[in-house]
């Protein structure tokens, strides 16, 4: 079992749509969460730490569920360029920081 | 204030060759990352710096990398000799202290043929 698993997608949603993703951890140990962003042939952008009680920047919501061991990721009416691929992270002891494959994201006009 | 630098940005050689990127964190940032990430995968960590001493090299393989912070600043990753399969982008990240975020320079795309 990876260590950090993600959906790889690709989810193809039209404009305006609520699309969320989920990732595993194996790791009960694990400290911090974090969600990025990665546009093609670019390097990844943290978009948004994720805490216990739960965040929300604008139309991103990101949720941690300890006892299942997820962290979920919620876009509210999808813009075109929310189009990337959505890298979530965990971080160890020691601050050592596994990333997921990542989840595709197409968001079409 | 500037961000993390990386070169060269691309990279083409022949396997069994030699080859080493550079990198230059954010001024101050005591920790430092190297991570490989091939095409389809996520990032995946090398070797982890905090100033000049090596926190977490569990999965750099050291038969063929090396990597080195001196001073604690900047950073040289190397690979001699290349294989294809070490074809991927060389990315170098960089925190200022535990529990933030770590800011990514632009990455070295090597082609290994």
């Amino acid at each position: 079992r990876k260590e950090v698993e993600q959906d790889p997608g690709p989810f193809n949603v039209p404009e305006g749509a609520t699309v969320a993703f989920n990732c595993t951890y194996s790791n009960s140990a694990s400290q911090s969460f974090f969600w990025y962003r990665q546009d093609c042939r670019k390097e990844p952008k943290l978009l948004m730490s994720v805490y216990s009680s739960g965040n929300e920047d604008g139309r991103f919501t990101a949720q941690l569920n300890r006892a299942s061991q997820y962290i979920s990721l919620l876009i509210r009416d999808s813009k075109l360029s929310d189009s990337a691929t959505y890298l979530c992270a965990v971080e160890t002891g020691g601050f050592k920081t596994i990333f997921g494959a990542g989840t595709r994201l197409f968001v079409k006009a | 204030e500037a961000g993390v630098a990386q070169s060269p940005r691309y990279k083409i050689i022949e396997k069994r060759q030699s080859v080493a990127f550079w990198c230059n964190p954010i001024s101050g940032h005591a920790t430092l990352y190297w991570y490989q990430q091939i095409l389809g995968q996520g990032p995946k960590l090398l070797i982890q710096f905090q100033n000049n001493g090596v926190v977490d090299d569990s999965q750099l393989p050291k038969d063929r990398f090396s990597a080195e912070r001196l001073k604690g600043v900047d950073s040289t990753l190397k690979i001699q000799p290349a294989k294809l399969e070490d074809s991927a982008v060389y990315l170098c990240a960089s925190r200022p202290r535990a529990l933030e975020t770590q800011y990514f320079g632009p990455g070295t795309r090597l082609l290994v043929l």
